[in-house]
């Protein structure tokens, strides 16, 4: 089975950055995944890792540490349209995609 | 063009009804998926199929069922429906198992 621990609330000023945590413990691990979802709308797919190491795109950087079990996603230069919950998923061995209970971020003017 | 649809966006229902989702994706994906996601936003998987065929099956009370026509196609059945049964459902496809999937808007359901 799957375990997938996320900060539950983070709040941020506009222009500033901000790191959301998610470490996991899975059986098999075949690649970590980060979504964005704003109220009352479906998720939408940001990054993807499988490999240890730095996924940047334009704003929105990712990280994987597969020997602890930890993942980042990194915002910079938050924008007020950034409020939302950002979710921490993992693949495991049988491929199967599993969400933590997502962090819900809130940007300050 | 919706990649993924699905309908109705909202479906109020009394306890013990039966009621059916649809969800049709237009991307040429062959897994398809139905998630729950409950009051505290927790995206639960309920079931996974791959060309048709049922790959993944939760512990989810025998009261759901999906169906399948086509690999186009991803319904959900719900009999009996009781009130925790209320959540968001989100159905979901990809290009194979376990890649970047993506999701329909959501059907809320509030069973009353």
């Amino acid at each position: 089975g799957q375990n997938i621990d996320q900060p539950t609330e983070m709040t941020a000023t506009e222009g500033a950055i901000v790191q959301i945590n998610c470490t996991y413990q899975t059986s098999g691990f075949n690649g970590l995944f980060w979504y964005q979802q704003h109220a009352g709308e479906a998720p939408t797919f940001l990054s993807y890792n499988v490999l240890d190491g730095l996924e940047e795109k334009g704003r929105f950087s990712s990280f994987l540490s597969r020997s602890k079990g930890y993942s980042y996603l990194l915002l910079k230069e938050l924008q007020m349209k950034d409020s939302a919950s950002y979710l921490c998923a993992v693949r495991d061995g049988d491929y199967k995609l599993s969400f933590g209970a997502g962090t819900t971020v809130t940007v300050r003017a | 063009d919706t990649a993924v649809s699905q309908t109705p966006k909202y479906l109020v229902t009394q306890m013990g009804n039966d009621k059916s989702i649809k969800c049709e994706q237009n991307l040429g994906h062959d897994t398809m998926y139905w998630y729950k996601q409950d009051s505290k936003k927790f995206l639960k998987i309920m079931f996974s199929y791959n060309n048709k065929e049922l790959i993944i099956n939760e512990t989810v009370p025998n009261r759901f069922s999906p169906k399948s026509p086509d690999k186009a196609h991803l319904n959900l059945h719900i009999n009996s429906l009781e009130l925790g049964d209320s959540a968001v459902y989100f159905c979901a496809s990809s290009p194979g198992q376990g890649f970047e999937a993506f999701f329909g808007q959501g059907t809320r359901l509030t069973v009353v």
